[in-house]
C-alpha cells in the first residue's frame, strides 16, 4: 500500500529536549516536505527535499532541521524545542508538486 | 508578497452545489492545487490545475484563471460527508504555499 509513515504520532516533551520525528514513504517519490498547521494558519511549509542530499527552506524554517540521506526517508529535528513549536506536524512527499501524499500527522507538545 | 485568500467558513445545504473561492498575490507558479482534510484527518489531494480552465472529477471540479489571479472548487450533489476544510495551494519554485483553508458546514 503506498503511504507516508510519520513517527511518533503523539509526543509531549520539554523545552529544550532534542527530539527527531521521522517520515517514510514508499513511492519512489523525488519531492518531500514538512508542514506545522496550527489552528487559523493553515499549513504552513518548513522545509522541502527535491531529491536525496538537496533540501531547502520554507516559509517557516526557524528551530528546524531536516536531512535527506536517503530517497525514502525525510526526517524533521528540532534540536532545542520550545512551546511555540507545539503544533501539528505533516510529512508529504509527491512525484512532482502538483499532488502532496500526506503521513497522519504528528501532535507535538512542548512543556 | 506570496499569499492565498479563501473564505474562513462556507456553509450549504445537502445535495446543493457549493463554490470554493481562492484568489491569490502570487505569481510564477506552477499550478493550484486543491486539498481536503477531515476533522482530526490529513489533507487529501483533490485536484490539480496546470493551465487555466476548468478540471472536473466526479462531484467536485476546479477551475483557474491565471489572468484573474482566480481559482475555485466547485462541489455538486453535497453529502454530509463533503463536511471538511478545503486547502487552495500553489507551487511555486519547488515551494508549496497554502491558504489558511475554508470550513464547509453542510446542513441537512
Amino acid at each position: 500500500e503506498a503511504q507516508v509513515t510519520q513517527n511518533p504520532r503523539y509526543l509531549i516533551t520539554v523545552t529544550g529536549k532534542k527530539l527527531t520525528v521521522t517520515c517514510s514513504q514508499n513511492m519512489n517519490h523525488e519531492y518531500m516536505s514538512w508542514y506545522r498547521q496550527d489552528p487559523g494558519l493553515g499549513l504552513r511549509q518548513i522545509y522541502y527535499s527535491m531529491n536525496v542530499e538537496v533540501t531547502d527552506k520554507g516559509d517557516v524554517p526557524e528551530g528546524y532541521k531536516v536531512s535527506r540521506k536517503e530517497k525514502r526517508n525525510f526526517p524533521l529535528i528540532l534540536e532545542s524545542p520550545s512551546p511555540n513549536q507545539t503544533s501539528l506536524y505533516f510529512c508529504a512527499s509527491s512525484l512532482q508538486t502538483g499532488e502532496l501524499f500526506f503521513g497522519e500527522g504528528s501532535r507535538l507538545t512542548v512543556l | 508578497g506570496q499569499s492565498l485568500e479563501q473564505p474562513s467558513e462556507v456553509t450549504a445545504v445537502e445535495g446543493a452545489i457549493v463554490q470554493i473561492n481562492c484568489t491569490y498575490q502570487t505569481s510564477g507558479f506552477y499550478g493550484l492545487s486543491w486539498y481536503q482534510q477531515h476533522d482530526g484527518g490529513a489533507p487529501t489531494f483533490l485536484s490539480y490545475n496546470a493551465l487555466d480552465g476548468l478540471e472536473e472529477t466526479g462531484r467536485f471540479s476546479s477551475f483557474l484563471s491565471r489572468s484573474d489571479s482566480y481559482g475555485y472548487l466547485l462541489l455538486q450533489e453535497l453529502q454530509m460527508k463533503d463536511s471538511a476544510s478545503y486547502f487552495c495551494a500553489v507551487n511555486r519554485d519547488d515551494k508549496i504555499i497554502f491558504g489558511k483553508g475554508t470550513r464547509l458546514h453542510i446542513l441537512p
